[in-house]
């Protein structure tokens, strides 16, 4: 079964709403979450590192205020996408890794966003 | 900067054999990784080299030479299922941090 639950999986929003997308790791605590973007046919996009405790790191060219990101807690981070517009339509998926040495990263099912 | 080039697509038939190379240029590497994503679906972990040399998982394996900067996913017996891209990704630090490549389609025909 699925470890990281993100949802929700479909958001269809008019432009200048804000949109909260939630991620959660079930089976373990992740002190660390990733936030990526994914383009149609297009590899994932690393947006930012969310940091539980602490400020997100953002990948540069990010826009943090655009993307604001909030780690509450070993389990939870969010993700919000504030005054939407139809130029952040995407794919959004969060993962978290796991501790062990290869490093594996969980992901989620992935939000798609749709902005009118 | 940094930089993991793959193909972008590769077709074959059911019980064949894929080779996917992934060649990569960053500025620290601790392991090559590779994630398997159906389309609209997440993307899920298939196997990773931290050290040379090949690693077996079932009818999927994978190999890394960091001298060569370079690994690759096989892909074994194909089955229709297996259609889906396949991203290698690097992890250049101590962190958790991944960087991926463009991703390769493949689509197994009949």
């Amino acid at each position: 079964g699925a470890v990281v639950s993100q949802h929700p999986s479909r958001v269809i929003c008019k432009s200048g709403t804000s949109v909260k997308i939630e991620c959660r790791s079930l089976d373990f605590q992740a002190t660390t979450m990733f936030w990526y973007r994914q383009f149609p046919k297009q590899s994932l996009m690393l947006m930012a590192t969310s940091n539980e405790g602490s400020k997100a790191t953002y990948e540069q060219g990010v826009e943090k205020d655009k993307f604001l990101i909030n780690h509450a807690s070993l389990t939870l981070s969010t993700l919000t996408v504030t005054s939407a517009h139809p130029e952040d339509s995407s794919f959004y998926i969060c993962s978290a890794p796991t501790r062990d040495y290869k490093n594996i990263q969980y992901f989620g099912a992935g939000t798609r966003l749709s902005v009118l | 900067g940094q930089s993991l080039e793959q193909p972008s697509e590769v077709t074959a038939v059911e019980g064949a054999i894929v080779q996917i190379n992934c060649t990569y240029q960053t500025s620290g590497f601790y392991g090559l990784s590779w994630y398997q994503q159906h389309d609209g679906g997440a993307p899920t972990f298939l196997s990773y080299n931290g050290l040379d040399g090949l690693e077996e998982t079932g009818r999927f394996s994978s190999f890394l030479s960091r001298s060569d900067s370079y690994g690759y996913l096989l892909l074994q017996e194909l089955q229709m299922k297996d259609s889906a891209s396949y991203f290698c990704a690097v992890r250049m630090a101590a962190g958790n941090k991944l960087t991926f490549g463009g991703g390769t389609r493949v689509l197994v025909k009949p």
